[in-house]
C-alpha cells in the first residue's frame, strides 16, 4: 500500500524557513514523479514544484529562488526547503506522487505551514 | 500562466440528477486536463486524467470530456458521496494550473 507522510510544518515567522519532509512508503522517489501542492482558503491549489524522475526540477513562480525541492533516494524521502517565508506561503501542503507528469494520483495527508510574527 | 476557470462555482443538486461541471482554459492545453474530487479534511482525489481517461477505482458515473480549451466533467447519477469540490487541472504548459473548484452541494 502506498503512503505519503508529511511532517515539518508549524507556525514560523516572516523571514524565516522550514524544511518539508515526505516519507513515501509503497512506491520509490526516484521512480515517480513527486511534487509539492499547497492549498490556501485565498489562493485555492497552487503547484509548488515537481521533481521528475529524470532530476529536473520546476518551480511555480511565486516560489523559485526562495523554495527547493530535493530527495533522498537512501531514504525514500521528499523534501522541500523553504526559505525567505511569506504571510503569503500559509498553506496546508501536500506531498504528491504519479507514474507519469502532470497528474496526481496519490496524495499525502497534508502538513500545515503558518507564516506570521 | 495558463488560467482555469470553472463554472458555475456552486452547483446545487438532489440525488439522481446528472450533473455537468465545466472548466475553460485561457489557452489550449490540448488534452492534458486532469479533474479531481476534494470532500472537507481531505486531500484531492483524481478522477480524471487525459481529459477522458478514468482514474484507477473511480465509478463509471464520472466521465470527462474535451479538448482545446473546452473540457466538461459529468456524473451521470449524482450519489452522495459525489457532494464535494471539483477541480480542474491542466498539465499541458508549466506552471501546472488548477481552477478555482466547483462545490456540488445538496439541493
Amino acid at each position: 500500500e502506498v503512503d505519503l507522510v508529511e511532517s515539518g510544518g508549524g507556525l514560523v515567522q516572516p523571514g524565516g524557513s522550514l524544511r518539508l519532509s515526505c516519507a513515501a512508503s509503497g512506491l520509490s522517489v526516484s521512480e515517480t514523479y513527486m511534487s509539492w501542492v499547497r492549498q490556501s482558503p485565498g489562493k485555492g491549489l497552487e503547484w509548488v514544484s515537481v521533481f521528475y524522475r529524470d532530476g529536473d526540477t520546476y518551480y511555480a513562480n511565486s516560489v523559485k529562488g526562495r523554495f527547493t525541492i530535493y530527495r533522498d533516494n537512501s531514504k525514500n524521502t521528499l523534501f522541500l526547503q523553504m526559505n525567505s517565508l511569506t504571510a503569503e506561503d500559509t498553506a496546508l501542503y501536500y506531498c504528491a506522487g504519479d507514474s507519469a507528469a502532470g497528474r496526481i494520483f496519490r496524495w499525502g495527508r497534508g502538513t500545515l505551514v503558518t507564516v506570521s510574527s | 500562466e495558463i488560467v482555469m476557470t470553472e463554472s458555475p462555482p456552486t452547483l446545487s443538486v438532489s440525488p439522481g440528477e446528472r450533473v455537468t461541471l465545466s472548466c475553460r482554459a485561457s489557452q489550449s492545453v490540448s488534452i492534458d486536463l486532469a479533474w479531481y474530487q476534494q470532500k472537507a479534511g481531505q486531500a484531492p482525489r483524481l478522477l480524471i486524467y487525459g481529459a477522458f481517461h478514468r482514474a484507477s477505482g473511480v465509478p463509471t458515473r464520472f466521465s470527462g470530456s474535451g479538448s482545446g480549451t473546452d473540457f466538461t466533467l459529468t456524473i451521470s447519477s449524482l450519489q452522495s458521496e459525489d457532494f464535494a469540490v471539483y477541480y480542474c487541472q491542466q498539465y499541458n504548459n508549466w506552471p501546472w494550473t488548477f481552477g478555482q473548484g466547483t462545490k456540488v452541494d445538496i439541493k
